[in-house]
């Protein structure tokens, strides 16, 4: 059984289109992620969600909206594709964001990538 | 803010070998170290973490980590490198009371092990 999984696994599409990215956890962790990993491999965060809220928002255009109907899933939306955002992108999960010392929740868990490429 | 340097981009090292692969860190206060393995088509995967406690900590694969305070370094080791471990490798930094799980990792450094 996948930990996390996300689909589609490819997405090739044109610029100007809309497409979703679904992310689904079955480990019941509290906080899931989206990541890109752009073409030279390094990988930054976009969004992170603990229960269904919104608590880190990078700097990441509002074409971008994640939406996590539960906890156990975050999609991504995207409007508008450009070429630039062609790229892997990474959804991840792990148990509540510790805080302070002792807390070392921090162990993620990724789900194998979708690949995005906008012609 | 946090930023985490991996200075190689890529390690060649013959099978039977010692493996190392560079991280240095840079961060407000005390930090949260980890290293990720990414291999061909799949997600990352968590190989150890420091928090607090012994500077060498020991993970999967055989892998450990050396953290080094004075140096702001914490780099992967393994003794004997096998084939199998030709991956991309991930160090990431998180700093002590940042809110979330907000990682910052650095630029990767892949690793080809030679039979």
């Amino acid at each position: 059984d996948t930990a996390v999984s996300q689909t589609p696994k490819y997405l090739v599409t044109q610029m100007g289109n809309d497409k979703s990215i679904k992310c689904e956890q079955n480990l019941g962790h509290d906080t899931m992620y989206w990541y890109k990993q752009d073409s030279k491999k390094f990988l930054k965060i976009m969004f992170s969600y603990n229960n269904k809220e919104l608590i880190i928002n990078e700097t990441v255009p509002n074409r971008f909206s994640p939406k996590s109907p539960d906890k156990a899933h975050l999609n991504l939306h995207i409007n508008s594709l450009e070429l630039g955002d062609s790229a892997v992108y990474f959804c991840a999960s792990s148990p509540s964001p510790g805080q302070g010392a002792g807390q070392t929740n921090e162990k993620l868990f990724f789900g194998s990538g979708t690949q995005l490429s906008v012609l | 803010a946090q930023s985490v340097a991996q200075p190689e981009d890529q390690v060649n090292v013959a099978e039977g070998n010692p493996l190392t692969v560079k991280c240095t860190y840079s961060v407000s206060g005390n930090p949260y170290l980890f290293w990720y393995v990414q291999y061909p088509n799949r997600g990352l995967q968590f190989l150890l973490k420091y928090i607090t406690g012994d500077n060498l900590v020991k993970g999967s694969y055989g892998f450990e980590a050396e953290f080094n305070k004075s140096q702001t370094s914490f780099h992967l080791k393994k003794p004997s490198a096998l084939v199998s471990d030709s991956a991309l490798y991930f160090c990431a930094v998180r700093p002590l009371g940042a809110a979330g799980n907000k990682l910052t990792f650095g630029g990767g450094t892949r690793v080809l092990v030679k039979p």
